[in-house]
């Protein structure tokens, strides 16, 4: 049971530059979420999933896109890299909602870098 | 505007002793509380849920109380060891049903 997996780990991007973060999940839960974390500013939201063919738009979905068109999967795209999206990317995934005391299984994370 | 409040600094502690992070928040009325574990380079590890109508939760070594007049959560780790060393978020329920999480707290526990 690998439980949230991500990739890739590590990934240094020009700026402009388009990349795409794949977290996977095998718990099969329906809920499924991006957040970024920078230094002093906690998780962040960036974008979310209740279901299979559904995204919304979290608290900085500025500049990312996602897609969740198996359960299993959500992808969150760069389509032009800026210094500022320079952070630790985690995706999370939940059996119930977050916001209805869903417990929140995150993966290992991503570490990205825009020059 | 909604704030969650942990101590950036770092809380150092010796080992043996009870350690005891604190989360503010303004402008929430959350149903619950929710605290994590985060090891560095890893993502964060669920720990404990309160409910507002909860006083305190107790897991092992852990306690967790809530207080809804004090907007304030108090999370406690007593018999503190070295492997408890670690950053500690708490996260709350927002307006939009969604969870958001304060910066962390790190504690460190010196052997």
């Amino acid at each position: 049971n690998a439980g949230v997996t991500q990739t890739p780990k590590f990934r240094v991007l020009k700026t402009g530059q388009s990349m795409t973060l794949l977290c996977a999940q095998d718990m099969n839960h329906e809920y499924m979420y991006w957040y970024r974390q920078d230094p002093g500013m906690g998780l962040r939201l960036i974008h979310y999933s209740v279901g299979e063919g559904t995204t919304a738009k979290g608290e900085v979905p500025d500049g990312y896109n996602v897609s969740r068109l198996k359960k299993q999967n959500f992808l969150l795209g760069l389509e032009s890299a800026a210094p500022s999206q320079t952070s630790v990317y985690f995706c999370a995934s939940s059996y119930l909602l977050a916001g209805n005391t869903g417990e929140l299984f995150f993966g290992e994370g991503s570490r990205l870098t825009v020059l | 505007s909604q704030k969650i409040e942990q101590n950036s600094e770092a809380l150092n502690i010796q080992e043996g002793k009870t350690a005891t992070l604190t989360c503010n928040y303004t402008n929430y009325s959350p149903a619950y509380l929710q605290w994590y574990r985060q090891d560095p380079g890893r993502g964060p590890v669920f720990l404990l849920l309160i409910r507002e109508n909860e006083k305190e939760k107790r897991k092992e070594r852990l306690k967790v109380t809530f207080d809804t007049t004090l907007k304030q959560s108090l999370f406690h780790i007593t018999a503190s060891q070295p492997a408890d060393s670690a950053t500690y978020l708490c996260a709350l329920e927002d307006a939009g049903n969604m969870l958001t999480f304060g910066g962390g707290t790190r504690l460190m526990v010196k052997p």
